[in-house]
């Protein structure tokens, strides 16, 4: 079975706080991906990442950075924390176009983050 | 970014019930996948659609891909409580990262 693991399940930060969101998945896949989730608003993308180094922008990136040195690991950082970053972020993984299911995302059980 | 309708927002029905949600996009979508989340958990994908009118079921869950692209449904037969979670849409709108859709909140009475 895919796993995906993220670090945290619930994290409380103080506003200005640099915070580091960890996620590994054991899957090899070549795909990574943050979202963050809010009541009414579904899943929004933040980054993915489709190589080792390699990074694309989704639709809500202000505010957060992200790092991948590894292909297993996809950190999303943000870089100084604001209430309004007080979220569930959830962390997903998928193979490649060429090698499988381009498309089934696998999730992370998600960190609830909480910005004061 | 691209914004998927998804509705109704939340429903409330009886065990036994049969359920039905939808998806629309004013843009053509290649893929539409259902994902159901359970309280406290990340998402798992249900079905998967790749062709234009493709229907597939997955035990009690169907799912059509619409004819146009813009749109596609779920419907879960029977329910029973163990179906309560959220339910979402997504859809491929030629990039490598789905857009999903707001979510439907379903609970079911024993």
């Amino acid at each position: 079975d895919v796993k995906v693991t993220q670090s945290s399940r619930y994290l409380v930060k103080r506003t200005g706080e640099k915070v580091f969101l960890e996620c590994v998945q054991d899957m090899d896949h070549e795909n990574m991906f943050w979202y963050r989730q809010d009541p009414g608003l579904g899943l929004r993308l933040i980054y993915f990442s489709y190589d080792v180094k390699m990074k694309e922008k989704g639709d809500i990136p202000e505010g957060y950075s992200v790092s991948r040195e590894k292909k297993e690991r996809f950190s999303l950082i943000l870089e100084s924390a604001s209430t309004n970053q007080t979220s569930m972020y959830l962390c997903a993984s998928s193979l490649s176009p060429s090698g499988g299911d381009p498309y089934e995302q696998y999730f992370g059980p998600g960190t609830r983050l909480t910005v004061t | 970014g691209q914004q998927l309708n998804q509705s109704p927002q939340s429903m409330f029905i009886q065990e036994g019930e049969d359920v039905s949600m939808n998806c629309t996009s004013s843009s053509i979508f290649n893929t539409w996948l259902w994902y159901k989340q359970d309280p406290g958990e990340g998402p798992v994908l249900l079905i998967a659609l790749y062709k234009a009118g493709e229907l597939t079921s997955n035990g009690r869950l169907t799912a059509q891909f619409g004819i146009t692209r813009k749109d596609s449904f779920l419907n879960i037969s029977a329910s029973i409580p163990s179906d309560v979670g959220i339910y979402f849409c997504a859809g491929l709108p030629g990039r490598r990262a789905l857009t999903f859709g707001s979510g439907t909140r379903l609970q079911v009475q024993p």
